[in-house]
């Protein structure tokens, strides 16, 4: 299993620009999550999905879209980057039977809004 | 209160002591509570679950007090590949949404 994977790993954007953030997992998770990381700030849920077809807003959902059109895939949309978007990017999914509620997480897209 | 607090750190710490760390939360119907690891620029892995009872994984002990709301993390016998960020997660039911992370204690062991 190749687990919770991410593309790009890292990207550089212009104020304005959009772009999508790519996450997929082959672990059949109906949970899967998008988070952003900054300094002081610990994790941050932004959207996530109970399964195919299902999304919500997280904490800090604003300038951002998500679809989940099937169980593997949950790609992040920024509409109009702005630099306050500048973060790690952590997607992450889990299973809902799980007795832990285990959260495991892709490798992150480090992303720069100039 | 902020939901879930830990102390930044640094904590420096020589290769064989051992170190604790707490970590306190604000909703007391949370339901479950995690530890969990991250290295620079890597993302978190779960460390381990903390049970009502408290439990070990080899050098980590991990015990929960529901009554002050606060759980707390002991590594004895502390090795250079320890050094790491380590994240406090509090459940208080669902899925993602229930859960809220910790900003994290940076611990850096010392040779």
């Amino acid at each position: 299993n190749a687990g919770v994977t991410q593309t790009p790993k890292f990207q550089v954007l212009k104020t304005g620009q959009s772009m999508t953030l790519q996450c997929a997992q082959d672990m059949n998770h109906e949970y899967m999550s998008w988070y952003r990381q900054d300094p002081g700030m610990g994790l941050r849920l932004i959207h996530y999905s109970v399964g195919a077809g299902i999304t919500d807003q997280g904490e800090v959902p604003n300038g951002y879209n998500v679809s989940r059109s099937t169980t593997e895939d949950f790609p992040l949309r920024l509409l109009s980057a702005a630099p306050s978007q500048t973060s790690v990017y952590f997607c992450a999914s889990n299973n809902v039977y799980s007795e832990y509620n285990e959260q495991f997480f892709g490798p992150g897209t480090r992303l720069t809004v100039l | 209160r902020k939901e879930v607090e830990q102390d930044p750190g640094p904590f420096n710490v020589p290769e064989g002591a051992t170190v604790a760390f707490n970590c306190t939360y604000s909703n007391s119907a949370s339901q479950s509570f995690f530890w969990y690891r991250q290295d620079c620029r890597k993302e978190p892995k779960l460390l381990m679950s903390v049970y009502s009872s408290g439990n070990e994984d080899g050098r980590f002990t991990a015990q929960l007090n529901r009554a002050s709301q606060y759980i707390s993390l002991l590594i004895r016998d502390s090795k250079l590949s320890d050094s790491a960020t380590y994240l406090c997660v509090v459940n208080r039911g669902g899925g993602a949404d229930g859960l809220t992370f910790g900003k994290g204690t940076h611990l850096i062991i010392q040779p």
